[in-house]
């Protein structure tokens, strides 16, 4: 089976950073993958990671611990245009597997 | 990146009849093609995978009778909801990917179909 669990709900302010964490155990592992999802519509590709570490784009890094089964997406200088859910996505093989999403609120 | 197309975005329908959804790859060829569900505040669940060519690939737990998939060409699968029921009202959403290193997945628009 897949397990993949990611916080409920996060809140940060304008300007800050914040990390949202995943967790997974899954039967294979072929990549952890990051989406935003704005309500209403479909999500977009932010990161991926296959290997352990940090992989860095702009205001948003993403890291990978294949070991201890976690990853987090890194958000800096938050705009409130960030606000939106966050999917962390396993792949194994060649299907993607989604946690439940953050839902993360970004305030003046 | 790929350019993934899906239609309806919007489709109500009453309790009984049969929806249609289209998934459509515009700018590369997908030989696989990914329907997800998704619904009101939750995460998106992997319901099929479609396969060109040949007969798609059910997740456990989905009926294959009652979402009918076909890849009959390398850029269109269709995802028909038969016998819709209230309980069916949910987001579909498809996907691909046209990167043979990471796989990323590139998604349709989502329809969000309700069934009254």
């Amino acid at each position: 089976g897949q397990n993949i669990d990611q916080p409920t709900e996060m809140t940060a302010t304008e300007g800050a950073i914040v990390q949202i964490n995943c967790t997974y155990q899954t039967s294979g592992f072929n990549g952890l993958f990051w989406y935003q999802q704005h309500a209403g519509e479909a999500p977009t590709f932010l990161s991926y990671n296959v290997l352990d570490g940090l992989e860095e784009k702009g205001r948003f890094s993403s890291f990978l611990s294949r070991s201890k089964g976690y990853s987090y997406l890194l958000l800096k200088e938050l705009q409130m245009k960030d606000s939106a859910s966050y999917l962390c996505a396993v792949r194994n093989f060649n299907k993607f597997y989604f946690g439940s999403g953050t839902k993360l609120n970004v305030k003046p | 990146g790929a350019v993934v197309s899906q239609h309806p975005s919007w489709v109500i329908c009453k309790s009984g009849t049969s929806v249609k959804i289209e998934c459509r790859s515009l700018d590369f060829q997908a030989t696989t093609m990914f329907w997800y569900r998704q619904f009101p505040k939750q995460s998106l669940m992997l319901m099929a995978t479609s396969n060109e060519g040949s007969k798609a690939t059910y997740e456990q737990g989905v009926e294959k009778d009652k979402f009918l998939i076909n890849h009959a060409s390398l850029t269109l699968s269709t995802l028909t909801v038969t016998s819709a029921h209230p309980e069916d009202s949910s987001f579909y959403i498809c996907s691909a990917s046209d990167r043979v290193n990471t796989g990323e997945l590139f998604f349709g628009e989502g329809s969000r179909l309700t069934v009254l």
